[in-house]
């Protein structure tokens, strides 16, 4: 089925440790984003990309690296430089067509990180 | 700057009722689309409507309607005879030019028997 896929799905991390929270899409959508949500909030974005090879910062991109090398896949780290990184994690995609489905955003079911 | 804002923390509705979710955006584009999303407690997204800028008409998908009032930049979601498991969280959103993609802060619905 095609679908999004994030992993892990809970992650605990140490203080001062980089992680990497994976993002593999087989829709063959050309945007993909990453969003932060913590409890009770809206979801922030973190970075975005409309092409391989290419990605924008969002409204909360520091502390959090990203790549774009292949199409499927946009994995995010954060870094320690990530003060507050506590929180749930979500990858989107979306095909760039303006007609609808494309206009469809399509959601992984999330990761969830805890600095321990 | 583009921004979404929903000024509805939590909205409560009895059971078999209508409501509306307010959701209002602020874009210098001439171009761009609006979502609502729903997330359960389980936290997935789950695509409800969508609205395009150059729309002429409101958009509707089953119980779901959105009140497009562009003049006053309003995306207002109208969900009728409403069931025990619309309660969750609605998110409005915004695909601005550029692909950006942002959220309004949400708002809780809760449906009472």
């Amino acid at each position: 089925d095609g679908g999004i896929t994030q992993s892990p799905k809970y992650l605990f991390r140490k203080e001062g440790q980089n992680v990497t929270l994976s993002c593999e899409q087989n829709l063959n959508h050309d945007a993909m984003y990453w969003y932060r949500q913590d409890p009770g909030q809206g979801l922030r974005l973190i970075y975005y990309s409309q092409i391989v090879n290419d990605f924008q910062k969002g409204d909360i991109a520091e502390g959090y690296s990203v790549s774009r090398e292949k199409k499927e896949s946009f994995p995010l780290t954060v870094t320690s430089a990530q003060k507050n990184p506590t929180a749930f994690y979500l990858c989107a995609s979306r095909r760039r067509d303006r007609v609808p489905p494309g206009n469809t955003i399509y959601f992984g079911e999330g990761s969830w990180l805890t600095v321990v | 700057a583009q921004k979404i804002t929903q000024t509805q923390p939590g909205m409560f509705v009895q059971e078999k009722e209508a409501v509306t979710l307010d959701c209002t955006y602020d874009t210098s584009d001439q171009s761009y689309g609006l979502f609502w999303y729903k997330q359960p407690s389980s936290g997935e997204m789950i695509f409800l409507i969508y609205q395009g800028s150059y729309d002429e008409q409101n958009a509707t998908e089953g119980r779901y309607s959105l009140n497009f009032q562009k003049a006053r930049k309003s995306a207002n979601l109208v969900i009728s005879a409403s069931q025990l498991g619309d309660s969750a969280m609605y998110f409005c959103a915004m695909r601005a030019q550029g692909g950006k993609l942002i959220f309004g802060q949400g708002t809780e619905l809760s449906v009472k028997p």
